[in-house]
C-alpha cells in the first residue's frame, strides 16, 4: 500500500525557515517523480515544486523560486521541501504527491494528508 | 506561465443530474491535463488524466474531453459522494492548477 507521511510543519515567524520531510513506503520511491503541493486558507491547490527520479531535476513555482529547495533521499525514501524567507503568504496545508509511473511526472496518483505551515508574527 | 480558468466557481445541482465543468488553458496543454476530486479534510484524488483517460477505480459516470486549450469533465448522474471540489491541472509546462469548482447540493 502506498503511504506519503509528511512532518515537519508549524508555526514560524516571518523570514524564518523550515524544513518538511515526508517519507514514502509502498512503491519504488527511486523510481517516480515527486512534488509539493500547496492550499492556502481558502484558496486552490498550487504546484510549489517537482523533483524528477534523479537528485538533479527540479522544477519549482515563480512564487517560491530561489526561498524553496526540493530534494530527496532515494536511499532512505525520503523527500523534502527547505523553505526559507518565509512570508505570510505561505501559510497552507503543505501535501507531498506521488507521479503517476515512471515515465509520467505528473498528474499526481498519490498524496499524504498534508502537514500545515503558518507564518505568522 | 500557463493560466487555467475553470468555470463555474461554484455549480448547484441534485442528485441524479448531470454537471458539466470547464477548464481554459491561455495557451495549447495538447491532452496534458489531469481532473481532481478535493474534500475538506482529505487529499485530492486524480479522477482523470490526458485529458480522457480514467483513473483506475474512478467511476464511470465521470469523462473527461477536450485538447488544446479547451476541457470540461462531465459527471452523468451525479451521486451524493461527488458532492466536493474539483480543479484541472496542466502538465505540459511544468504544473498549474485551475481555481477550482465547488459542486454544491441544491
Amino acid at each position: 500500500e502506498v503511504q506519503l507521511l509528511e512532518s515537519g510543519g508549524g508555526l514560524v515567524k516571518p523570514g524564518g525557515s523550515l524544513r518538511l520531510s515526508c517519507a514514502a513506503s509502498g512503491f519504488p520511491f527511486d523510481n517516480y517523480a515527486m512534488s509539493w503541493v500547496r492550499q492556502a486558507p481558502g484558496k486552490g491547490l498550487e504546484s510549489v515544486a517537482t523533483i524528477l527520479r534523479g537528485v538533479d531535476s527540479t522544477f519549482y513555482a515563480d512564487s517560491v523560486k530561489g526561498r524553496f529547495t526540493i530534494s530527496r533521499d532515494n536511499s532512505e525514501d525520503t523527500l523534502y521541501l527547505q523553505m526559507n524567507s518565509l512570508r505570510a503568504d505561505d501559510t497552507a496545508i503543505y501535501y507531498c504527491a506521488k507521479g503517476l509511473n515512471y515515465y509520467d511526472f505528473w498528474p499526481h496518483d498519490f498524496w499524504g494528508q498534508g502537514t500545515l505551515v503558518t507564518v505568522s508574527s | 506561465d500557463i493560466q487555467m480558468t475553470q468555470s463555474p466557481s461554484i455549480l448547484t445541482a441534485s442528485v441524479g443530474d448531470r454537471v458539466t465543468i470547464t477548464c481554459r488553458a491561455s495557451q495549447s496543454v495538447g491532452t496534458w491535463l489531469a481532473w481532481y476530486q478535493h474534500k475538506p479534510g482529505k487529499a485530492p484524488k486524480v479522477l482523470i488524466y490526458k485529458a480522457s483517460d480514467l483513473d483506475s477505480a474512478v467511476p464511470s459516470r465521470f469523462t473527461g474531453t477536450g485538447s488544446g486549450t479547451e476541457f470540461t469533465l462531465t459527471i452523468n448522474s451525479l451521486q451524493p459522494d461527488d458532492f466536493a471540489t474539483y480543479y484541472c491541472q496542466q502538465y505540459n509546462h511544468y504544473s498549474t492548477f485551475g481555481q477550482g469548482t465547488r459542486v454544491e447540493m441544491k
